[in-house]
């Protein structure tokens, strides 16, 4: 199972920041925090991971809470591309990826 | 372009017929995973390789399924006899180190 939750959907206007929660309560002290969205159609496309600091890079920035049980995807500024079902994923060294059903996030024009 | 190759993108069958799907993956890196996506749902693990080695195994991996990697290059996945309840999204994945999976954009399957 999954050791993430995450809510099953939401909104965003085009050209706001997109902000997509994830609980990860259970999390151990050697397993990242990855994300990953997947366009309708196409396999799941790595956007950004992190242990314990917040990362940032060209596709989006993590903010993990610092006792780690919950992070925050932000996507800056939304486009109608960005339009994806995005999956928040516990993984330490040598798991395989377990996949919950994600958040599908919906940019609005 | 993902550098994950999978063929064919869309495959219809007749139910007990055998299907067969290929992946060839980045060729440097030696694990490679097959999974398996239903609609709604995220992708469920089905096997990987090591090489050559296939290492796991899922429950989800019925007697009808079986995957090779001949020579640790590219993967194969078949299906015999196949049921309705196979229809689905199979994907592959290449492990890229602390970037996670690679995936291919996958071969749709619809069992009628």
């Amino acid at each position: 199972d999954a050791k993430t939750t995450q809510p099953p959907s939401m909104d965003c206007a085009e050209g706001r920041a997109a902000n997509l929660p994830c609980n990860h309560s259970t999390i151990s002290g050697n397993e990242y925090v990855y994300w990953y969205r997947q366009i309708h159609s196409q396999g799941p496309q790595y956007i950004i991971h992190g242990l314990k600091n917040n990362e940032t890079n060209e596709m989006a920035s993590l903010i993990i809470t610092e006792d780690r049980k919950s992070s925050t995807l932000i996507l800056p500024h939304a486009t109608l591309r960005d339009t994806a079902v995005y999956y928040c994923i516990v993984n330490g060294y040598g798991q395989n990826f377990v996949f919950g059903p994600g958040t599908r996030l919906s940019v609005l024009p | 372009d993902t550098g994950v190759s999978q063929d064919p993108r869309h495959k219809i069958t007749k139910r007990g017929q055998n299907v067969t799907f290929r992946c060839d993956p980045i060729s440097e890196h030696n694990r490679l995973y097959w999974y398996r996506q239903t609609l709604g749902q995220g992708p469920e693990f089905l096997t990987y390789f090591q090489n050559e080695a296939q290492l796991e195994k899922s429950r989800l991996l019925s007697d009808r399924f079986s995957a090779e990697r001949p020579k640790g290059s590219f993967s194969t996945l078949e299906i015999q006899r196949t049921e309705q309840g196979d229809s689905a999204m199979y994907l592959c994945a290449n492990d890229i180190g602390d970037y996670g999976y690679t995936f291919g954009s996958g071969t749709r399957l619809t069992v009628v």
